[in-house]
């Protein structure tokens, strides 16, 4: 099975920069996807990290640690439409490779 | 063409009815899912399909029946349902099993 921890709310300033963490546990890590939801909406796919490392894309960087099990989500230069609620999701390399969600952060960013 | 359509975006029923919520995608993907999703919470998948054949099934109860009847189209047949299945119904789309899964809108689904 797989556990999955992301803080539930955060709060940040327009223009800033926020750092969104995500921890897990798995028998088999495959991989691991970072998705944006605003209210109401479907996710939307945001990045996917399988090697250590940092992978960028203007203004959203992923970063990925597998040994410690962690990754954390980039976001620079926040813009209002930022808020929104971003999902960690791991896939997991045992039985059928399900992807499994984690809760989510609220993001709320203020002007 | 890179995105997921739904329909109906919105759908209230009575516990005795029978109703479909429809998928579609022309992305050439070949892995279909169904995700249930209640306010606040991650979407729980339901159902996955590869190569228009049903993959996997997380025992989800007899009244949500999938169907897969080619490969850009993903129908969840609903019968009988209860007031908890009320939720936002997901369905999404990868080129590959369990690659990167693009999501649709999504169906709001209010059973009374």
């Amino acid at each position: 099975g797989q556990n999955i921890d992301q803080p539930t709310e955060m709060t940040a300033t327009e223009g800033a920069i926020v750092q969104i963490n995500c921890t897990y546990q798995t028998s088999g890590f495959n991989g691991l996807f970072w998705y944006q939801q605003h209210a109401g909406e479907a996710p939307t796919f945001l990045s996917y990290n399988v090697l250590d490392g940092l992978e960028e894309k203007g203004r959203f960087s992923s970063f990925l640690s597998r040994s410690k099990g962690y990754s954390y989500l980039l976001l620079k230069e926040l813009q209002m439409k930022d808020s929104a609620s971003y999902l960690c999701a791991v896939r997991d390399f045992g039985g059928y490779q399900k992807v499994t969600f984690g809760t989510g952060t609220k993001l709320q960013v203020i002007p | 063409d890179t995105e997921v359509t739904q329909t109906p975006k919105h759908l209230v029923m009575g516990m005795t009815n029978k109703k479909s919520l429809k998928c579609e995608q022309h992305m050439g993907h070949r892995a279909m899912y169904w995700y249930k999703q209640k306010a606040k919470k991650p979407p729980e998948l339901m159902f996955v399909y590869s190569y228009e054949k049903l993959s996997i099934n997380e025992s989800v109860p007899s009244r949500f029946s999938p169907e897969c009847p080619n490969s850009s189209l993903l129908n969840l047949h609903l019968h009988a349902l209860q007031p908890e299945d009320s939720a936002l119904y997901l369905c999404a789309s990868s080129r590959q099993y369990q690659e990167t899964q693009y999501f649709g809108p999504g169906t709001r689904l209010l059973v009374l």
